[in-house]
């Protein structure tokens, strides 16, 4: 059984620092794309990032790019979130998902449940 | 970005309904779109990816259709497991959208 679970979230001041991980299970993690999304309070879901299985690719929304950096540890199945000079907009629950097919243009099988990311003085 | 306007974002139907959500892409996205079905509290489901293709394990009774820029999700006989929130994604470019969502209550 496919397993994601998060952690890393919590409260952190504008301009702060977290980084958020998911560890996976029940699947050959090397062989897949992995993203991250994020719902904030009154929202719908949104795109954050996505890191291929295959050559370490990476693309960002634009809302993050400069400031998060996504990775992964294939040894440790292991998806990472770094997410630096946080705003207030940041504050949303952030979910990890599973490719469905490998790559990412056959949507996402699995996701995690998420954690909690508030960014507030 | 590609935009996906989702119709209609609420409805209203009895079990054994047939039921059709559509999604409509601001620009061509060929035939890389997923429908996903989430309840509250729960994971989003993947219910169709390729616009048409079903996931395994979903039943049959859904279905998708389209290319281009119009797209359908298809539910032929709506259970009451089936009562949930339906949105669309769009797999073709970076970033990924999704659709506002479709809230399907019972009647």
């Amino acid at each position: 059984e496919v397993q994601l679970l998060e952690s890393g979230g919590g409260l952190v001041q504008p301009g702060g620092s977290l980084r958020l991980s998911c560890a996976a299970s029940g699947f050959s993690f090397s062989n897949y794309a992995m993203t991250w999304f994020r719902r904030a309070p009154g929202k719908g879901l949104e795109w954050v990032s996505v890191i291929s299985g295959t050559d370490g690719s990476t693309y960002y929304a634009d809302s993050v790019k400069g400031r998060f950096t996504i990775s992964r540890d294939d040894s440790k199945n292991t998806l990472y979130l770094q997410m630096n000079s946080l705003r207030d907009e940041d504050t949303a629950i952030y979910c990890c998902a599973k490719s469905n097919l490998g790559g990412s243009s056959s949507g996402f099988d699995s996701w995690g449940q998420g954690t909690l990311v508030t960014v507030s003085s | 970005d590609i935009q996906l306007t989702q119709s209609p974002s609420f409805l209203s139907a009895s079990v054994g309904d047939r039921v059709t959500i559509t999604c409509r892409a601001s620009q061509g996205i060929s035939s890389f779109l997923a429908w996903y079905q989430q309840k509250p509290g729960k994971a989003p489901k993947l219910l169709i990816y390729a616009a048409s293709t079903l996931q395994r394990g979903v039943p049959s009774r859904f279905s998708g259709s389209g290319s281009g820029t119009e797209f359908t999700l298809t539910i032929s006989s709506l259970q009451p497991e089936d009562f949930a929130t339906y949105f669309c994604q769009q797999l073709n470019s970076y970033p990924l959208t999704f659709g506002g969502g479709t809230k399907v209550e019972i009647k």
